[in-house]
């Protein structure tokens, strides 16, 4: 079946760029997306890539997507004490009965002052 | 635009009792999709409801069903809790006639089963 991994912890320093990685074995994907949790909530989405594309930016965030080596990263630019939360990795692929989402475990990333 | 909504935020059960948790899904979205997240994991999906019919189900008893009602909103029934059902239950919506299924999540509802 699929899945999908991550690290599970990342720190960096006010200011530095983050990058958190993610391996996925689904070759069938169609998307792929990153999502935020913060302590006590549920999940928002940061921003997505659809499979035929290898990169994708949305102001702070940078996304590469590695299609051979079923690899996707997020890089944060300058990140901020208000970046820390839980990042997961998630991948979609449409079969007959509709859409399929998989999430990684998630990376907890530290923004250290 | 009232994004998803969860009800309710927390509740409070002991094992064998049932439990039903409510998602009403962002306006115009009419798939909903559960997710059960355990304490330190990634969410884990449970199923998805479109037009009043589960269309996927993934590694879940039966105990675990659900409902979907002509306004989109989702009902999640759990029967004979465990200890191990303890989570943060997340619906997400999404909107199955676009290309692009990008789901989008409520805040969830906790779960404690004692």
């Amino acid at each position: 079946g699929e899945d999908v991994e991550q690290s599970l912890f990342l720190s960096v320093r006010e200011g530095d760029s983050s990058v958190i990685n993610c391996t996925y074995t689904d070759s069938s994907s169609t998307y792929l997306y990153w999502y935020k949790q913060e302590p006590g909530a549920g999940l928002q989405l940061l921003t997505y890539i659809f499979s035929n594309m290898d990169m994708k930016q949305d102001q702070r965030l940078t996304v590469l997507l590695n299609k051979k080596d079923k690899h996707l990263s997020l890089r944060i630019a300058d990140t901020q004490t208000g970046d820390s939360a839980i990042y997961f990795c998630a991948e979609s692929a449409r079969d007959n009965y509709g859409q399929n989402f998989v999430f990684g475990p998630g990376t907890r990333l530290s923004v250290l002052p | 635009d009232a994004g998803v909504t969860q009800s309710p935020t927390h509740l409070i059960k002991t094992r064998g009792q049932q439990v039903t948790l409510r998602c009403s899904p962002k306006s115009g979205h009419d798939t909903v999709s559960w997710y059960q997240q355990a304490l330190g994991q990634g969410p884990q999906f449970i199923f998805q409801y479109y037009e009043e019919e589960e269309r996927q189900r993934g590694n879940f008893p039966d105990r675990f069903s659900g409902h979907q009602f002509p306004n989109y909103s989702s009902e999640l029934n759990v029967n004979a809790l465990l200890l191990g059902d303890s989570a943060l239950y997340l619906c997400a919506s999404s909107s199955a006639g676009g290309r692009r299924e990008t789901q989008y999540f409520g805040p969830g509802t906790r779960l404690l089963v004692l």
